[in-house]
Parts: C-alpha cells; structure tokens; sequence
C-alpha cells in the first residue's frame, strides 16, 4: 500500500491569502508531481520533481510554487488565493528504479475553496 | 505528440452485466499503457499496466491488451459489481521519456444492483 499523505484535506479560504499544501511520501521516492483535477475530470500536471533541489513546471500554467528540500516533502505554495484556484490538488511519487512503465502513487488529495 | 482518448461517460450498467471501455491512443514512441482507477472520495490508484504490445494487464477481474496495431487499450470487465462504480482514467507514459503520465479525460462508471 502506498504511504502518501497530504494535508489539510479540505481548505476554505479568501482571495488573496497565502496558503501551502503539504504532501509527504515514506518510500523514498525520488519523483514527485503535482495535479490539479476538478473532481472526477482530467488531470493537470502542474509541477513535478526528479529529487530534492530539482523542480520543474508541467503543461498547465500554474501560479503556485513548489520546493524539494527533502526526499519525502513536496509542498505546493499559492502566494495569493483566487476563486480560479478552486479544485482539487492531487499529489503522486513514483521510484524511477521501477521497471519501464513505473507506477504513480497517488494522496488522497487536497480540495480548495477560494471564496 | 501523445495524446490519449477514452470513451465519455457516464457509461451505466447493470449489476453482473460486461463491461468495456475504449482507450486509443497517438505516441511518439513505444509507450507504456496504464489504467488508474478513482473510487468516490478515494484517490486514485493504479488498477492495471501493459508496457509491451500483446501484453495483457489484469487486476481484480478488469483486463486490458496493449494493441499497438489498433493503438487501442480498452478496459474489460465480464460481471461488473456495484463496487466497481467509481472514475477510470487511460494514461500512458512516452516512449522516449518515462516521467510524465498523459491522461485521458476519464470515463464515469455507474453499476446500477
């Protein structure tokens, strides 16, 4: 089973408040991503990460920012909330020592309200 | 470029009845075929992989073969329970790169007892 957590799970908040999304793995994985998904709809790779100190943007153009400072810490940063931000944020890893066709693990995601 | 396309939903069934859903795909190069389920308020999870063409990726009673001569990867299923009610995505990760996972736009499946 994969050990893949992220908090809060579910946030509420006001336009123009700063907020991070936390995720946390404990498999040593070196890769990480970040989703944005409107529930049940097609994901969006936002951010992904090969191991700490390396971060890099995906296709869908985000105004968050993320750090790796340490192997099983990803946050994701909104610097000023917008009602646009509303949807849900779903963190994965994966081991690239996997054979090809390595598996993504997913959190149980984060759903965010901007008011 | 990689590209994937699956059936729309809601696609609703009755208890025990077949399932199938298409998935085609377009890659630049030899990629790896996945099918990732959602559950209601779960997150998702990887249901079942080809990596190979002919090769037949299988999990708790779904199955899937990677054609490559079609580009295809539909997920069956021969007696669909209530349980399977949930959102399923095709993906697929590049031939000539392995981080990146491209999605289909998922398919809602609804099992009606």
């Amino acid at each position: 089973e994969a050990d893949i957590y992220q908090t809060p799970r579910y946030l509420v908040i006001g336009t123009g408040k700063k907020i991070t999304l936390e995720c946390s793995q404990t498999m040593g994985h070196d890769k990480m991503y970040w989703y944005q998904q409107d529930p049940g709809m097609e994901l969006h790779l936002i951010h992904y990460s090969y191991g700490v100190n390396s971060t890099e943007k995906g296709d869908l153009s985000s105004e968050s920012t993320v750090s790796r400072i340490r192997t099983e810490h990803f946050p994701l940063t909104l610097e000023s909330a917008r009602p646009s931000h509303t949807s849900q944020y779903l963190c994965a890893s994966s081991d690239p020592r996997g054979t090809r066709g390595e598996t993504q693990y997913f959190g149980p995601g984060t759903r965010l309200l901007v008011l | 470029g990689n590209s994937v396309t699956q059936m729309e939903g809601p696609v609703t069934l009755s208890e025990e009845a077949f399932l199938t859903i298409n998935c085609t795909y377009t890659a630049t190069g030899y990629p790896s075929l996945f099918w990732y389920v959602q559950y209601p308020g779960e997150g998702l999870q990887l249901l079942l992989k080809a990596t190979k063409a002919d090769d037949k990726g299988s999990n708790k009673g779904f199955e899937a073969t990677y054609r490559k001569e079609t580009t295809s990867f539909h997920l069956e299923k021969g007696s669909v329970q209530v349980s399977d009610s949930a959102v399923y995505f095709c993906a697929l990760t590049p031939g000539d790169s392995n981080y990146q996972l491209i999605w289909g736009a998922g398919t809602k499946l609804i099992i009606k007892p």
